[in-house]
């Protein structure tokens, strides 16, 4: 089974605080991606990578950027966190022509 | 024209009964359709892809029409446990290959 792991399911941070969301998948997949999904908003894509390395704007990467420094580890991270980023992140990973499998999600308050 | 659109619902539909979902998408050049299911604060799992044919498992359906635009999921003999939010998703090679998804509708099964 596909496993994407995200490390932690709930996380409380203070407004202007740095703040890292990590993921990791076990499937050797190329491609990753970071959302946030908000009641009546849907899932939004923030940002995506298709290699090692490579990154790419979603919709809404305003206040958040990413590193993948290795193949199977997608982190984003939010430079200075706001009370609008309070939402549930969810990391997803894929392969080419397949579906996308998600993590659990973290649940971010920012008080 | 949203580029993944659906019902929001709630759809109240009692227990036993028969239920349909459609969702529409926008660009005709979309290659892959699927149906996620997500439970209250979890994460979307895959519940089928949508083939060209179409594609039945158990007591779920789910089909194509390209003339149209739309996907469709339909659940028969509903059990309680059906209580989810159903997201539709369209994977566009010409986008960077990225799979939109709709906001979901929600289903209530009720006893």
């Amino acid at each position: 089974d596909v496993k994407v792991t995200q490390s932690s399911r709930y996380l409380v941070k203070r407004t202007g605080e740095k703040v890292f969301l990590e993921c990791v998948q076990d499937m050797d997949h190329e491609n990753m991606f970071w959302y946030r999904q908000d009641p009546g908003l849907g899932l939004r894509l923030i940002y995506f990578s298709y290699d090692v390395k490579m990154k790419e704007k979603g919709d809404i990467p305003e206040g958040y950027s990413v590193s993948r420094e290795k193949k199977e580890r997608f982190s984003l991270i939010l430079e200075s966190a706001s009370t609008n980023q309070t939402s549930m992140y969810l990391c997803a990973s894929r392969d080419r022509n397949t579906e996308a499998f998600f993590g659990q999600g973290t649940r971010l308050t920012v008080v | 024209r949203k580029e993944v659109e659906q019902d929001p619902g709630p759809f109240n539909v009692p227990e036993g009964a028969t239920v349909a979902f459609n969702c529409t998408y926008s660009n005709s050049a979309s290659q892959s359709f699927f149906w996620y299911r997500q439970d209250c604060r979890k994460e979307p799992k895959l519940l089928m892809s949508v083939y060209s044919s179409g594609n039945e498992d158990g007591r779920f359906t789910a089909q194509l029409n390209r003339a149209s635009q739309y996907i469709s999921l339909l659940i028969r003999d509903s059990k309680l446990s059906d209580s989810a939010t159903y997201l539709c998703a369209v994977r566009d090679e010409n986008r960077d290959d990225k799979i939109i998804f709709g906001k979901g509708t929600r289903l209530h099964i009720l006893p």
